[in-house]
């Protein structure tokens, strides 16, 4: 059990670029979640994964964010046409079943110029 | 809009003092989660408690949770300056798994 990964931790970007976040849960989770946090704020909910299938979506994930898990393995996370406003600690997390403990990962920082 | 409100918001005390933090929430739970962070890092779970229960410890930790006041606790005891951090308590409501977090309690502790 090596714990959820992310890459990179650390990600400048100016405003208009596409940017793609990895993250790699604990093996044999089969649940995935993306959250994201903003400074001074609790982490928000972004999108769910079960395996391969993505079930929910919050709100906040606007058209230009898109989240895969191929093969119910890593998943990533895409922001296109970044945004100023884009800028926060993407956070993912993996648990083995619903109601059970969530682990997350390192997070990953974007800041968008 | 976030479902979980800790208080307080910050919080300073000394090594060996104990620290405790409040979380209130709005509707009704599947279990509450109690998470920390260092600053710019990942969140590290503390101590997960289901709705049929009122109480956990978990080393310094404790853990009440009040169902009918909507609310939960966290107290840790003898505290250390390796406790400084942001501590968060998150709600579990859905069957999706979907946690919803509050703003955080600030913990500084000071030698």
């Amino acid at each position: 059990d090596t714990g959820v990964s992310q890459d990179p931790r650390h990600k400048i970007t100016k405003r208009g670029q596409n940017v793609t976040f990895r993250c790699d849960p604990i093996s044999e989770h089969n649940r995935l979640y993306w959250y994201r946090q903003t400074l001074g704020q609790g982490p928000e909910f972004l999108t769910y994964f079960q395996n391969e299938a993505q079930l929910e979506k919050s709100r906040l994930l606007s058209d230009r964010f898109s989240a895969e898990r191929p093969k119910g393995s890593f998943s990533t996370l895409e922001i296109q046409r970044t945004e100023q406003g884009d800028s926060a600690m993407y956070l993912c997390a993996s648990s083995p079943r619903t109601e059970e403990t969530q682990y997350f990962g390192p997070g990953t920082r974007l800041l968008v110029l | 809009s976030q479902q979980g409100e800790e208080d307080p918001q910050a919080l300073s005390i000394q090594e060996g003092e104990n620290a405790t933090m409040n979380c209130s929430y709005k509707t009704s739970i599947n279990n509450l989660q109690w998470y920390r962070q260092n600053s710019g890092r990942g969140l590290v779970h503390l101590i997960l408690i289901r709705s049929n229960e009122r109480e956990k410890h978990s080393g310094r930790l404790r853990v009440t949770l009040d169902t009918s006041k909507k609310s939960s606790s966290l107290l840790i005891t003898a505290s250390r300056a390796a406790d400084t951090a942001s501590y968060f308590c998150a709600t579990l409501t859905d069957s999706w798994g979907k946690l919803q977090f509050g703003a955080g309690t600030q913990v500084v502790v000071t030698p």
